[in-house]
């Protein structure tokens, strides 16, 4: 069983701050790795995804990856009140994405 | 360039109905990807397909659900004798590369389908 652990929250953050969400798998075989924003009664969205292991940037938005530990997270820098959302980690390999069930972020203005 | 089109929004049925949600992928994807989400909770696998083809049904129950992707038209859901559980979204997405192949297998959702049973 496959299986994508995330903190449920809600972490809530000042606006200014960074925000950091982590995730962890069991699946080694994982081998594409994405965070996914979405707001309440919406679709989710993809706002990043990362390969290997390291850091990637993209904006406000760093996502960092560590195969050997199982774990990727996501660092949301200058946090802001539009950032307050449930933010899906999830990861495919062999097999459909799959998800964790989100950590719900609060940026408080 | 429309992304991926799911109807009905909403979809209300009383127990004992049938449901069919219905998903059109994005211009260019051929592989259809069915979640559901229950209140509170993440995205659950469902079902994965191409063109005429059921990929992986692992996540599927084994009585009442089914899904297709025709040839032609939109792939479809279909819930048979609803029950109340089965009150959830149910988001459909799409991709242009299939899982296991060497590039990202990056899914783009549709709105949802929301289904209540009452």
């Amino acid at each position: 069983q496959k299986e994508v652990e995330q903190n449920s929250g809600p972490l809530s953050v000042p606006e200014g701050a960074i925000a950091s969400l982590n995730c962890t798998y069991s699946d080694r075989g994982s081998q594409s790795f994405f965070w996914y924003r979405q707001y309440s009664g919406k679709s989710p969205e993809l706002i990043m995804s990362i390969y290997s292991n390291g850091d990637k940037e993209d904006g406000r938005f760093t996502a960092q990856l560590n195969k050997a530990s199982q774990y990727v997270s996501l660092l949301i820098r200058d946090s802001q009140p539009s950032d307050s959302a449930t933010y899906l980690c999830a990861m495919s390999g062999n097999t459909p994405l799959v998800f964790g069930k989100g950590t719900r972020l609060s940026v408080i203005a | 360039n429309a992304g991926v089109m799911q109807n009905p929004r909403h979809l209300v049925r009383r127990r004992g109905q049938e449901a069919r949600l219905r998903c059109s992928p994005m211009k260019g994807h051929s592989h259809v990807y069915w979640y559901r989400q229950l209140p509170e909770e993440g995205l659950k696998f469902m079902v994965y397909l191409q063109k005429e083809n059921i990929i992986d049904e692992s996540g599927m129950p084994k009585e009442r659900f089914s899904a297709e992707f025709p040839k032609e038209g939109p792939s479809i859901l279909r819930i048979q004798q609803v029950v109340r559980g089965d009150s959830a979204a149910y988001f459909c997405a799409s991709s242009l590369t299939g899982t296991g192949s060497s590039g990202a297998n990056v899914l783009t959702f549709g709105a949802g389908s929301r289904l209540t049973v009452l």
